[in-house]
């Protein structure tokens, strides 16, 4: 596609339960970041992904976040027992090799109810 | 040490004026600084970026200044239009492509 795109959009699910964030990036774009974005922390890294694997995970914040990338394209965010501070903005961006620069998508607003 | 701080939170400009948001790094590691430009409801979006190998650089309305001994660099945006009225984030990366963002400056533009 044009430029990088997630889904869903918006996501309203119950404490305790999984959600799954989907990314597809822009095509030909081997690096691939999660970034989350909330009021009180501003823009935080995740994680990176060069190809399918992932050489920095040192922005997820406990062992309920987790994340995959298939085929060098689509990644998958996991957010197992989701709790209230999981509440946020989830962008994912892709650039060319690893390269800048570093393009967004629109992000999936995840709201913990 | 890989914090990037940015100033200032919020900015009122009116239109035809300057808008000048400043940021600070700590980690010399950094050699990739870019600038995102971010309206409701959006992704970020590049504006403009700079390696300190350059002191500015220029795109349009939009230029970076860079001042690497001081580790500063800011945001000018000449002829402020309300358009542009959205949030602006600096941001900086080393070899790993990893942003470090700061936390970002709200720009109104009064017509």
């Amino acid at each position: 596609g044009a430029g990088v795109s997630q889904s869903p959009s918006n996501k309203v699910t119950e404490k305790g339960k999984d959600v799954e964030l989907r990314c597809d990036p822009i095509s030909g774009h081997t690096a691939l970041y999660w970034y989350r974005q909330s009021l009180g922390q501003g823009l935080e890294f995740l994680i990176y992904f060069q190809g399918n694997s992932a050489p920095d995970k040192s922005g997820l914040p406990s062992d309920r976040f987790s994340a995959e990338r298939t085929g060098g394209s689509v990644s998958t965010l996991t957010i197992q027992r989701t709790q209230q501070e999981d509440s946020a903005v989830y962008l994912c961006a892709s650039s060319f090799s690893g390269v800048q620069p570093q393009h967004f998508g629109d992000g999936t607003r995840l709201s913990i109810l | 040490q890989q914090q990037v701080k940015q100033s200032p939170q919020s900015l009122i400009v009116q239109k035809g004026g300057i808008s000048i948001i400043n940021c600070a790094y700590e980690n010399t590691a950094f050699d990739y600084f870019p600038w995102y430009q971010q309206f409701p409801g959006k992704g970020p979006a590049l504006l403009i970026a700079i390696r300190p190998d350059v002191s500015e650089k220029k795109e349009g309305r939009f230029t970076i200044s860079f001042n690497k001994s001081a580790k500063q660099f800011s945001l000018h945006i000449m002829d402020s239009q309300p358009g542009d009225s959205a949030t602006y984030f600096c941001a900086a990366a080393g070899n790993t492509g990893k942003l470090i963002f700061g936390q970002g400056t709200t720009l109104q533009v009064k017509p």
